[in-house]
């Protein structure tokens, strides 16, 4: 089992759609979870990051951890053609060499259709 | 403020061959890592450094792959000779300080394509 599992999709939604988007991890020393987006041809830029359970809101973006079940998602509100991109899921843990690692999803990518 | 900076943007070589790619860091980013992305998976980490000492290579395949960070700033990424499976992309990241959780900047990447 990997650790950070995420449906690769690829997922298609009309203009104006609630997107969610979801993750599920297996290591209990995640402690930071993040959202990146990543353009076609582009580096993944961080979009949302939270580390404890509950919800957090960014705009049109929330996210929402879940630590006793192990789960993560991203909600996406009122979709635009813009947010069509690949979304990948990431969480950090302290390592033993003395630094946060990060461990990414495969990533889910989404069409957003006008 | 310049983001990270990777060269070439694009190689493509003939498996056995050689090949080098570049990265220049955010400006007083202490930490520096290489991933690979695969297509369609998300980004591994290859090798993690802090300063210009290696904090994790432990997912690096050393027989191929080695790395460098001089003087703490720029750092090459080597893989010799290069394989069917080593294409994807390469990305190089950068932040703060690792030891404090700091948001991680990624450049754009380098393609590379094994033929």
């Amino acid at each position: 089992q990997k650790e950070v599992e995420q449906d690769p999709g690829p997922l298609s939604v009309p203009e104006g759609a609630i997107v969610s988007l979801n993750c599920t991890y297996s290591n209990s020393a995640f402690q930071y979870f993040m959202w990146y987006r990543q353009y076609s041809r582009k580096g993944p830029e961080l979009l949302m990051y939270t580390y404890s359970s509950g919800n957090k809101e960014d705009g049109r973006f929330t996210a929402q951890v879940d630590k006793s079940s192990k789960y993560i998602s991203l909600f996406i509100r009122d979709s635009q053609p813009s947010d069509s991109a690949t979304y990948l899921c990431a969480m950090s843990s302290f390592s033993g060499a003395g630094s946060y690692q990060l461990t990414f999803g495969k990533g889910t990518k989404l069409s957003v259709i006008p | 403020e310049a983001g990270v900076a990777q060269s070439p943007r694009y190689k493509i070589i003939e498996k056995r061959q050689s090949v080098a790619f570049w990265c220049n860091p955010i400006s007083g980013h202490a930490t520096l890592y290489w991933y690979q992305q695969i297509l369609g998976q998300g980004p591994k980490l290859l090798i993690q450094f802090q300063n210009n000492g290696v904090v994790d290579d432990s997912q690096l395949p050393k027989d191929r792959f080695s790395a460098e960070r001089l003087k703490g700033v720029d750092s090459t990424l080597k893989i010799q000779p290069a394989k069917l499976e080593d294409s994807a992309v390469y990305l190089c990241a950068s932040s703060l300080d690792a030891r404090m959780n700091t948001e991680a900047f990624f450049g754009q990447g380098t393609r590379l394509t094994v033929v």
